[in-house]
């Protein structure tokens, strides 16, 4: 099935770091979101985001809309060991429509 | 305020056999949609039902097949369960007014088929 590109597979960094992830496509999404899972449960809605060039926080994290609407990144400051997990992207078409998911991004944090 | 709800959290079948997996959407929501999640990999959409009837499809066999009931809840069914069937799936609800876009996710329902 379709797929968005999502980098790094996983990233082990220290506490306090700041972390960076993106996300590519090659078709055109008029939403993106960004999600994080955590072992035995769903995915968690973290942003969303609805404008090219649109760049939202949500705490220490912080995502943008790329220009071309073909990509997004996420970052997070100053990382914390609760911050461990998955991290997904995944775009959408239209409203209401299917998300169609990127691989993830495996987070481990080093107290 | 209830999330979504699904059962059972996991389940063992055997190839060949049927699977039917249910889903309680949010308070407020009335669509549903069901993805896929294999190890290691994200969800992949298999299809989404409003007003009881399949709306979107994904890239899946007829052997899942859905369906939606009047008070907004939805069953997954498997037939002729395949090893790579075993998967995460995942059960999504939304609203479905102009402006929203509430996804919320349930736990999951991790099949097993052996």
């Amino acid at each position: 099935g379709q797929q968005l590109n999502q980098s790094p597979q996983s990233m082990f960094i220290q506490e306090g770091e700041d972390v960076s992830m993106n996300c590519t496509s090659s078709s055109i999404f008029n939403t993106w979101l960004w999600y994080k899972q955590d072992p035995g449960e769903g995915p968690v809605l973290l942003i969303a985001l609805y404008k090219a060039g649109e760049l939202t926080s949500n705490g220490r994290l912080t995502a943008q809309f790329g220009i071309t609407r073909k990509d997004s990144f996420l970052n997070i400051s100053a990382s914390i060991p609760s911050d461990v997990g998955i991290y997904f992207c995944a775009g959408r078409y239209n409203q209401g429509g299917k998300l169609i998911f990127g691989q993830g991004t495996e987070l481990s944090v080093k107290p | 305020d209830a999330g979504v709800t699904q059962s059972p959290t996991h389940l063992i079948k055997t190839r060949g056999q049927q699977v039917t997996l249910r889903c309680s959407p949010k308070s407020g929501h009335d669509t549903v949609s069901w993805y896929q999640q294999a190890l290691g990999q994200g969800p992949q959409f298999i299809f989404q039902y409003y007003e009881e009837e399949e709306r979107q499809r994904g890239n899946f066999p007829d052997r899942f097949s859905g369906h939606q009931f009047p008070n907004y809840s939805s069953e997954l069914n498997v037939n002729a369960l395949l090893l790579g069937d075993s998967a995460l799936y995942l059960c999504a609800s939304s609203p479905r007014r102009v402006g929203s876009y509430g996804y919320t996710f349930g736990s999951g329902t991790r099949l097993t088929v052996v």
